[in-house]
């Protein structure tokens, strides 16, 4: 039960895009599309952004987007508002339990 | 609207035991899977456990496999996390999570609780 791996840091000025990625293996990312996407602000819950690798609930902002190529997920944000400044997680199934990434720490500068 | 409210946090020696509690209300209990995740101080989410909405199945972290066990309650709405012989790296804010998928197996969090913090310390 290996983390999926993530950058430790990632910026960006507001109104550009950031890509964060998530890799792992055939035996999570790669062979199942159950990837999600979680916001986390200091002190706070966390709020899932996208599941089902590409996939938003109900309110948040299409400047979000998911994707998956191989063993690799990655979150999109585009037009970077001050508010996305927060700790980004992405977490797979992995065929009876479940992982989550490191965590990747998003500045807007 | 879904609600999931955690209790039974707090400080206990090493080596003790607790069992948190996670109240469900806005939506059918038994219908779902719930996980229990962690969150050490200054440090990421880590998945600990979850079982399946009747109960059938019960997944664990390493980390935890042997000391920690899952289950649930649905004539009460609650989800328990029996936690035995604790360690310092338990220590972490415990949140209860409802899976996404219904009368289904449980693949990830989609509905959070906002936490219980459990300090592991003499």
């Amino acid at each position: 039960q290996s983390a999926l791996t993530q950058p430790h840091s990632v910026s960006g000025s507001p109104g550009q895009s950031v890509t964060i990625s998530c890799t792992g293996t055939s035996s999570d990312v790669g062979g199942y599309n159950y990837v999600s996407w979680y916001q986390q602000y200091p002190g706070k819950a966390p709020k899932l952004m996208i599941f089902d690798v590409t996939k938003r609930p109900s309110g948040v902002p299409d400047r979000f987007s998911g994707s998956k190529s191989g063993n690799t997920a990655s979150l999109t944000i585009s037009g970077l508002q001050a508010e996305d400044e927060a700790d980004y997680y992405c977490c797979s199934y992995a065929g009876s339990y479940t992982l989550f990434g490191g965590g990747t720490q998003l500045t807007v500068l | 609207q879904v609600q999931l409210v955690e209790s039974g946090g707090g400080v206990v020696q090493p080596g003790r035991s607790l069992r948190l509690s996670c109240a469900a209300s806005g939506f059918t209990f038994s219908s779902y899977g719930m996980h229990w995740v962690r969150q050490a101080p200054g440090k990421g989410l880590e998945w600990v456990a979850v079982i399946w909405y009747d109960g059938s199945n019960e997944y664990y972290a390493d980390s935890v496999k042997g000391r920690f066990t899952i289950s649930r309650d649905s004539s009460k709405n609650t989800l328990y996390l029996q936690m035995n012989s604790l360690r310092a790296e338990d220590t972490a804010v415990y949140y209860c999570a409802r899976d996404r998928h219904y009368l289904s197996g449980s693949y990830y969090p989609y509905y959070w609780g906002q936490g219980t913090l459990v300090t592991v310390s003499s």
